[in-house]
């Protein structure tokens, strides 16, 4: 089954305690992105992907940190959360770089840090 | 600051009928366009992509572009209370990769 998936589901942790949020897909997609949701404030992209080892910041990148070693991954690392990354992230990804290539999201990962 | 708005709702509306939800975008060279549903919870999901001025139909869902008017909106016809939900409009503003911008969401409620 063509996928997006994420691990954790679900992570509360406390501030300043490393954290890395798992990103994969099995669809040979170029491009990957990391976006943030809050409630009044929509999705907002923190990282994006075009290609392998190719990274970019998004709207609201600070606090994060990405990489892109092979293609199918793309993690999202807090060195240190702060409650202020409480949120839920979603990654998504898409096959291609050109207009057209509609993406795909994984199902969620719900953080919460006290 | 390129936007994209859309009205926050909800939308309210009786099983049946036609749900309108509209967005505006202000970048004026964005040239691809779509519409996510997303439920409480979930992850957003694309039922919906449009590239030229007109309409484009799929099943119960018809979106129409107006690019000289920066305007795009979806119609449900017979909606059913399983569209209950947010709607997602998402523009890619730039010509050359996929980086979407993301109005805030409508919510609509349809009752039974």
């Amino acid at each position: 089954e063509a996928q997006v998936t994420q691990n954790p589901r679900y992570l509360i942790t406390v501030t300043g305690k490393k954290l890395t949020v798992t990103c994969s897909q099995n669809m040979n997609h170029e491009y990957m992105s990391w976006y943030r949701q809050d409630p009044g404030l929509g999705l907002r992209q923190i990282y994006y992907s075009m290609n392998v080892e190719v990274t970019d910041k998004g709207d609201v990148p600070e606090g994060y940190k990405v990489s892109r070693k092979e293609k199918r991954n793309f993690p999202l690392i807090l060195e240190s959360p702060s409650p202020n990354q409480t949120s839920l992230y979603f990654c998504a990804s898409s096959f291609g770089t050109s207009l057209y290539n509609e993406q795909f999201f994984g199902p969620g990962t719900r953080l919460t840090v006290l | 600051q390129k936007e994209v708005e859309q009205n926050s709702g909800p939308l309210s509306v009786p099983e049946g009928a036609i749900a309108s939800l509209n967005c505006t975008y202000s970048d004026r060279v964005s040239q691809s366009f779509f519409w996510y549903r997303q439920y409480s919870g979930k992850s957003p999901e694309l039922i919906m992509s449009i590239y030229s001025n007109g309409d484009k139909e799929d099943g119960r869902f018809t979106a129409q572009l107006n690019k000289a008017s920066q305007y795009v909106s979806l119609l449900i016809r017979d909606s059913q209370p399983s569209d209950s939900a947010t709607y997602l409009c998402a523009v890619n503003p730039l010509s050359g990769y996929s980086t979407l911008t993301f109005g805030k969401g409508t919510m609509l409620l349809v009752s039974p």
